[in-house]
């Protein structure tokens, strides 16, 4: 089975600096997707960025880009020029490539505030 | 847009009684999902739909059950509700192409006395 490990609970940042969330996966599987939610407090959870296991090249969308190492298992998140509106749950999942698994595995989540 | 709404925001029920939680989609979206998340714990698959009348379980679906008579719509039932079931509960939606991510609802949370 696999998992997903956020080893920070909480992270902070100074409003308009760049703060990286860590996240490790564990599976045994060579074809897969991993994602990046933000839940912000009160509001939907959303979807930030997406990575397929088979792209080398890191994705990125706007200020937010991921370091993925396929051989180390890890995918953190970076945030370039934080926002207030940064603040959130942020979530580490991973989902397999095979049809007929659909299901996402999340990390515990890590908590950011964004300091003014 | 996609769109995924959940019948409630905020429900407080009694220990005991038998719960309905709703969720419609609007994008045909074949597979659907519930979760529930507790702090510390994440996310949790409860059990999913990939299909009318399909279901799934997921990882922690004892003390509920779930139907889903048409495409768009997929309700989780809480059959004899327990306080260990007072938790946020998120619906979510995705296609068959995996690399898109889940659609998720605004969540309800429900309070068990």
């Amino acid at each position: 089975a696999q998992t997903v490990t956020q080893s920070q609970p909480e992270m902070s940042v100074q409003e308009a600096e760049t703060v990286t969330l860590s996240c490790t996966y564990d599976t045994s599987e060579s074809d897969y997707y991993l994602f990046w939610y933000k839940q912000p407090p009160s509001r939907q959870m959303i979807l930030v960025i997406r990575q397929e296991a088979y792209k080398q090249q890191n994705a990125t969308e706007n200020r937010f880009s991921v370091n993925f190492q396929k051989a180390a298992k890890s995918f953190s998140l970076k945030i370039s020029d934080s926002q207030l509106g940064d603040a959130a749950m942020y979530f580490c999942a991973y989902r397999s490539a095979n049809f007929g698994n659909e299901k996402l595995t999340f990390g515990t989540g890590t908590r950011l505030t964004i300091i003014p | 847009d996609v769109k995924v709404t959940q019948s409630s925001r905020y429900l407080v029920k009694r220990t005991g009684e038998k719960v309905f939680l709703e969720c419609v989609q609007d994008m045909d979206h074949e597979n659907m999902f519930w979760y529930r998340q507790d702090p510390g714990l994440g996310l949790r698959l409860i059990y999913f739909s990939y299909d009318v009348k399909m279901k799934e379980k997921g990882d922690i679906p004892e003390g509920y059950s779930v139907s889903r008579e048409k495409k768009e719509r997929f309700s989780l039932i809480l059959e004899s509700a327990s306080t260990n079931q007072t938790s946020m509960y998120l619906c979510a939606s995705s296609t068959l192409i995996g690399s898109r991510g889940q659609y998720f609802g605004p969540g309800t949370r429900l309070t068990v006395t």
